[in-house]
């Protein structure tokens, strides 16, 4: 049961566009989400989160939309660069459920120089 | 801030053997520390929740005689792989997180199982 899902796998980004990177959950009692930026063979470094009491968290160029009603949340970098490619997870928890991360399968992005 | 420092980062050995990894928090007191497992293309799957002066909760279908887990202070967790076998051959990370409440998880750099 995937409760947190990236439904794509890979994203190409013209460097200086917008990447938009997505992701939908199921488990309505999710209430904290998070960001994580991975590369191959080291650990995921966060990036943002957001609380369910907003629908939206700006930090520089990373900003994180939360659409409770969809159970959906996107995260915008603009803009990209060459070093924003990376695998991309977002993760989810709930108070409820001890706090642990729920994290989706992830999405790889690829900036084009 | 929130530098969390896993070691050894690569370990091959022979099967039989246990391993111990170490997750450490450099710059601040984690209340609560996490072991995850990855398999290669997949996300990270969480093994066991610690908390210091406690016994860690282990998620189903982790066995607690194979993963013991140790969280003796506010800075240091251990991950000791028993009697390891090939199908244990993974990445192990671990994350870190302050406080309670709505607080990110900061994650090591992870360690690159390999059982011969």
């Amino acid at each position: 049961d995937q409760q947190v899902k990236q439904n794509s796998p890979s994203l190409s980004v013209q460097e200086g566009r917008i990447s938009i990177l997505n992701c939908d959950y199921t488990n309505s009692m999710f209430d904290y989400f998070l960001w994580y930026k991975k590369y191959p063979a080291e650990g995921p470094t966060f990036l943002i989160s957001i609380s369910s009491i907003k629908d939206k968290n700006e930090d520089g160029r990373f900003t994180v939309f939360l659409n409770k009603s969809a159970k959906h949340l996107s995260l915008h970098i603009v803009p990209s660069q060459p070093g924003d490619s990376a695998v991309y997870f977002c993760a989810a928890s709930a108070r409820v459920g001890n706090e642990k991360l729920t994290f989706g399968t992830g999405t790889r992005l690829t900036i084009i120089p | 801030g929130a530098v969390v420092s896993q070691h050894p980062s690569w370990v091959i050995c022979k099967s039989g053997t246990s391993v111990k990894i170490e997750c450490r928090s450099l710059d601040f007191q984690a209340t609560t520390m996490f072991w995850y497992r990855q398999f290669p293309k997949q996300s990270l799957m969480l093994m066991a929740t610690s908390n210091e002066g406690s016994k860690a909760t282990y998620e189903q279908g982790v066995e607690k005689d194979k993963f013991l887990i140790n969280h003796a202070s506010l800075t240091l967790s251990t991950l000791t792989v028993t009697s390891a076998h090939p199908e244990d051959s993974s990445f192990y990370i671990c994350s870190a997180r302050r406080g309670d409440g709505n607080q990110p998880q900061h994650f090591g750099d992870g360690t690159r199982l390999s059982i011969l």
